[in-house]
């Protein structure tokens, strides 16, 4: 039973297309995130949604579009698609305020040639 | 912006030898957290810390707190091959929204 779980797992695409990944979580968590992580490793938070809300929203191109049908759900959408996008996506989840941590799901390895 | 600086970001290390790793943040945080990243893996969740002075310790790897510091460390003892990976700590807090900000990770390489 994969508590957060990411597909698909490898997503090879060509500039300009569009593209989706879906994420979903069966611990029961209130809250949902995406992260990217770059060629240097670096993680950094993109979104995040507690309860189909919308919390965090940093600095990315608006090309990136979340959505979240349902607490369990939590998916990217990507437009246009472009080179400097390539990078590994996380999705995690946690109960806010619980303190008992963050799950993160298998990771998306995103190339865009 | 809450800020978070590890130290060292590469480190290579002999088998049975020990090391710290060190984490330091910037404002105030409710939570610390070290993560294990294996290369082409997610992140595996190692240690949260909650409160000042806290200490949790799993097999060869300890961490603990310093609030009043803003730092964490994380020690190796006697350290193995298994252990090579990338460790990440990271902070939340309510400003962050409770999103996790990492530091840029230390790849660790134990060498024999």
């Amino acid at each position: 039973d994969t508590a957060v779980s990411q597909t698909p797992k490898y997503l090879v695409t060509q500039m300009g297309n569009d593209k989706s990944i879906k994420c979903e979580q069966n611990l029961g968590h209130d809250t949902m995130y995406w992260y990217k992580q770059d060629s240097k490793k670096f993680l950094k938070i993109m979104f995040s949604y507690n309860n189909k809300e919308l919390i965090i929203n940093e600095t990315v191109p608006n090309r990136f579009s979340p959505k979240s049908p349902d607490k369990a759900h939590l998916n990217l959408h990507i437009n246009s698609l472009e080179l400097g996008d390539s990078a590994v996506y996380f999705c995690a989840s946690s109960q806010t305020l619980a303190g008992s941590g963050y799950t993160f799901g298998s990771g998306t390895r995103l190339t865009v040639v | 912006e809450l800020k978070v600086e590890q130290n060292p970001l590469f480190l290579s290390m002999q088998e049975g030898k020990n090391y710290t790793i060190y984490c330091n943040y910037s404002t105030t945080s409710d939570r610390l957290y070290w993560y294990r990243q294996d290369p082409g893996k997610s992140l595996e969740s190692l240690f949260v810390l909650l409160s000042n002075g806290a200490v949790k310790q799993e097999g060869r790897l300890m961490a603990s707190l310093d609030t009043k510091a803003r730092l964490s460390t994380l020690h190796i003892t006697a350290a193995v091959h298994d252990l090579s990976a990338t460790y990440f700590c990271a902070v939340d807090n309510s400003n962050s929204g409770y999103a996790l900000n990492f530091g840029k990770g230390t790849s660790l390489l134990v060498t024999p």
